[in-house]
């Protein structure tokens, strides 16, 4: 069974600080990672994708992705009260179309 | 601008009564997905298609069926509801062929319909 694992929180974060969301997987051949962010009673939005190696900036948020290890982890600097939402990490299953997503971790930014 | 539409933001339903979900995603693109979501549960594969008249049983098929007659329409039907189907219905759809923004198995969701049986 191909799994993504996250902890569910929550994670409490002050203003201004940094949070990270971490995200393990256990499909050797993944090639795409995703990483979405739900609010409360809406659907989940695409925040960033990842497939290489290393980190990949957009504005505050930062991806990061470690193949060997099989972890992604996604870093949001400048910590908003509007970014208090659950973060859902998604990786692609090997030869397929689809993709498997975590159960999401909690962030709550506390003002 | 990717837009997924989905039928109905609420809809509230009687035990036995056949219900349809309507999906309808405006990006040619060739996969649909139709998901539930639940707390602690996580969201979790119904149905998919890869293609018009096509279908696949994602994880909890059970008590659902669907219906792909035109690309970019994808129907979740419920043939009896029950009170266990009482949940989030989150569809989503991906890749089009020849876009090389995105990951081809990037899925964008529509807003979703919180279903309530009683």
């Amino acid at each position: 069974q191909k799994e993504v694992e996250q902890n569910s929180g929550p994670l409490s974060v002050p203003e201004g600080a940094i949070a990270s969301l971490n995200c393990t997987y256990s499909d050797r051949g993944s090639q795409s990672f995703f990483w979405y962010r739900q609010y409360s009673g809406k659907s989940p939005e695409l925040i960033m994708f990842i497939y290489s190696n290393g980190d990949k900036e957009d504005g505050r948020f930062t991806a990061q992705l470690n193949k060997a290890s099989q972890y992604v982890s996604l870093l949001i600097r400048d910590s908003q009260p509007s970014d208090s939402a659950t973060y859902l990490c998604a990786v692609n299953l090997w030869r397929d179309d689809k993709i498997i997503f975590g159960k999401g971790t909690r962030l709550h930014i506390l003002p | 601008d990717v837009k997924v539409t989905q039928s109905s933001r609420y809809l509230v339903k009687r035990t036995g009564e056949k219900v349809f979900l309507e999906c309808v995603q405006d990006m040619d693109h060739e996969n649909m997905f139709w998901y539930r979501q639940d707390p602690g549960l996580g969201l979790r594969l119904i149905y998919f298609s890869y293609d018009v008249k096509m279908k696949e049983k994602g994880d909890i098929p059970e008590g659902y069926s669907v219906s792909r007659e035109k690309k970019e329409r994808f129907s979740l039907i419920l043939e009896s509801a029950s009170t266990n189907q009482t949940s989030m219905y989150l569809c989503a759809s991906s890749f089009l062929p020849g876009d090389n923004f995105a990951p081809k198995d990037t899925q964008y969701f529509g807003p979703g319909t919180r279903l309530t049986v009683l």
